[in-house]
């Protein structure tokens, strides 16, 4: 069954350094998500990508945060310089559009898990 | 503004132990969808159910059931027959269709432990 991958699964920088989260979307799929959980906490929308720009972002996602798909499958998330509040898990989603039944739900990658020191 | 709210923090119960799991959930539009995950200890979320506002019926598989009432914009979770495999994290989520590309509103989340 074809699934969302990402890497690395784990991630420790330092404070200020930045780092990219990669994600394999599913082969079919159009639309593309970054997600973050800070441990404990609920899932939060990060930023919507489809058609090779960004469709949606939140608040959370300012200008230290950029995404971006630089060829067929790979689908990036860059924090430029990373804060201590940056660490969490992120995860990435990727939903198709063929109208079927199933064709509306997001399917999510295993995550990273980022921690910032 | 959409909104979920998974008010049960946690709930422990024994294995065998039927357990209800709720979601309310708020919501200006007219169609949307309502999404239960679960995050086991990996971390990972999985997806368990998707079912779209014009779709009130009832759904079962296996131990699992789902129960959607737009009465009370309720869609809660119910487990038969707990398991010890059963213990996890496990998130509402709600997605308007006409506010753009459809992120995914989640709630708290639900952690659900079962002890043998």
């Amino acid at each position: 069954e074809p699934e969302v991958t990402q890497t690395p699964s784990h991630q420790v920088t330092q404070m200020g350094q930045e780092v990219i989260l990669r994600c394999v979307p599913i082969s079919n799929h159009l639309y593309f998500y970054w997600y973050r959980q800070i441990l404990g906490q609920k899932v939060e929308f990060l930023v919507s990508f489809y058609n090779n720009e960004i469709s949606e972002k939140s608040e959370i996602f300012d200008d230290q945060f950029s995404v971006e798909r630089p060829d067929g499958s790979n689908f990036t998330l860059k924090i430029r310089s990373t804060k201590l509040e940056d660490s969490a898990m992120y995860f990435c989603a990727s939903r198709d559009t063929s109208g079927r039944a199933l064709g509306e739900t997001q399917y999510f990658g295993p995550g990273t898990r980022l921690l910032v020191l | 503004a959409q909104k979920v709210t998974q008010a049960q923090t946690e709930i422990s119960v024994v294995e065998k132990e039927d357990v209800t799991l709720d979601c309310v959930y708020e919501t200006r539009d007219t169609t949307y969808y309502l999404f239960w995950y679960k995050q086991p200890p990996s971390g990972e979320l999985v997806f368990l159910i998707r079912r779209n506002s014009f779709d009130e019926q009832n759904e079962i598989s296996g131990r699992y059931s789902w129960n959607f009432q737009k009465s009370t914009s309720s869609f809660n979770f119910t487990i038969t027959a707990s398991q010890v495999v059963d213990s996890a994290v496990y998130f509402c989520a709600l997605r308007e269709e006409n506010t753009g590309f459809q992120k995914l509103v989640f709630g708290t989340g639900t952690r659900l432990l079962v002890s043998p």
